[in-house]
């Protein structure tokens, strides 16, 4: 049984580093092909991709935000790890880590998310 | 990056068959995937690689590709199927940025 969870701070405050971590069972990350990736949803709005780290470590960051962001992972207690800099009110959101590693990318199991805010 | 469009609302009545569109330049050449968004929670992967249904996905969810263009079809819509839903494309060279569209309101009057 394939689950995530997300973990982080509720609240931090502009300039602030946001750092989350997913923890997940059921899947390897040393597993040829997997890859967890990232994903936040500002309320109300739509769902945008932020990072995935796959079973070689390759790192992939969404075009807009790359220079903020750094995803690692901790294989042994099988953990995924978001950081984001300088945070800002317009990035608050709910977070999501989900899992891909079926060959395209493409998400089939989420966590259920941890809501961020950012107080100005 | 490219953007993948998707209208902003549809509506239906229960038993008839909704359609929710995606366009994007890249489609022909990647594989689209639908997600359903209920409120609150988190998304559910309805459709893969254009038209592959999960197991535990009902059959009435079905996906289909036409040049730029996917569709996600629900036939014979049910009251439970109310909900938000994306599609979403991804380079697995890591060219391009994974790309959600930006959501459609499924509405079942």
């Amino acid at each position: 049984q394939v689950t995530l969870k997300e973990s982080g701070p509720a609240l931090v405050k502009r300039t602030q580093t946001l750092t989350l971590t997913c923890i997940f069972s059921g899947f390897s990350l040393t597993t040829p092909g997997m890859r967890v990736s990232w994903i936040r949803q500002p309320p109300g709005k739509a769902l945008e991709w932020l990072a995935r780290i796959d079973w070689e470590d390759d790192k992939f960051y969404s075009t807009s935000l790359k220079t903020r962001l750094t995803v690692s992972k901790d294989t042994s207690k099988n953990q995924v790890f978001l950081t984001m800099t300088n945070m800002d009110p317009e990035d608050t959101a709910t977070y999501y880590c989900a899992r891909d590693g079926r060959g395209e990318i493409y998400f089939d199991y989420w966590g259920q998310g941890t809501q961020v805010t950012v107080s100005s | 990056s490219y953007e993948l469009t998707q209208p902003p609302s549809v509506s239906v009545s229960p038993g008839q068959t909704a359609r929710i569109t995606c366009s994007g330049e890249a489609l022909p050449r990647q594989y689209s995937h639908w997600y359903q968004q209920k409120p609150g929670q988190a998304p559910v992967l309805v459709i893969y690689k254009d038209t592959e249904r999960p197991s535990g996905i009902p059959e009435r969810f079905t996906g289909s590709s036409s040049g730029t263009t996917v569709t996600l079809t629900i036939s014979g819509v049910q009251t439970e199927d109310e909900a938000d839903y994306y599609c979403q494309s991804g380079d697995t060279s890591g060219i391009y940025d994974v790309v959600f569209g930006g959501g459609t309101k499924l509405t079942v009057l």
